[in-house]
């Protein structure tokens, strides 16, 4: 059962466009992360959010949590080739209402290409 | 570099072997995870340890096992490999065992079953 379903899967745009990538679930989290991936490397963490609403901006990068903590957006502006890549989202979930493991759930990614 | 150090980058091995995929986390971070990434299923959790204790298992196989040692590095062991095994295996490591406020992840194994 994947608990983070990311749209779309696959995204190849123009130099200078705009995009939204989603991640939603059924299930709430108690923190949601983004992470990008290049070939032959491992997943860098990009931002973490915490609180239901909360926005944060990393330069053109603009992450959302959703109020009830159950999804996120990453909007990027005038996407650069250097931003291509595969972008994942993961949540950490609450273990019987008290705590958690520190364990994240992945989505499967959504694999962008900027084309100069 | 990350910080958490992945060995070997690559290997290959023929079915029905036992390999040892090695991992050394960021120094200060007591939490070790694996997890396993293929094309169709993504990055998937296998075992987390903390501080030398197992803390929480995922979608770990019986044939596959794993530990952490005293100095914190750990070691996923993975034998009777099927072709399906073939996948990069990823280790990331943390301060806390908790909350999660993210990981920082090693570069992969990339594992080939022949």
């Amino acid at each position: 059962t994947q608990l983070l379903e990311q749209s779309p899967q696959f995204l190849s745009i123009q130099e200078g466009e705009n995009l939204t990538v989603y991640c939603n679930s059924s299930s709430v989290f108690s923190s949601l992360q983004w992470y990008r991936q290049e070939p032959g490397e491992g997943p860098v963490l990009l931002v973490t959010v915490v609180t239901g609403g909360e926005v944060k901006k990393l330069k053109r990068l603009t992450f959302q949590f959703g109020d009830a903590r159950k999804d996120s957006s990453l909007h990027i502006t005038a996407a650069q080739p250097g931003d291509t890549g595969l972008y994942l989202c993961a949540g950490a979930r609450f273990r019987d209402g008290s705590g958690n493991t520190g364990k994240l759930i992945f989505g499967q990614g959504t694999t962008l290409q900027v084309k100069p | 570099d990350s910080g958490v150090t992945q060995t070997p980058k690559h290997l290959i091995t023929a079915t029905g072997q036992r390999v040892t995929l090695r991992c050394s986390p960021r120094s200060g971070d007591l939490s070790v995870y694996w997890y396993q990434q293929s094309l169709d299923q993504g990055l998937q959790f296998l075992i987390q340890y903390y501080n030398g204790e197992e803390r929480a298992k995922g979608n770990i196989l019986e044939r596959f096992s794993a530990q952490q040692f005293p100095d914190l590095h750990s070691e996923l062991n993975l034998s009777s490999l099927e072709l399906g095994d073939s996948a990069l295996y990823f280790c990331a490591s943390s301060v806390e065992s908790g909350f999660s406020y993210g990981y920082t992840f090693g570069s992969g194994t990339r594992l080939t079953v022949v």
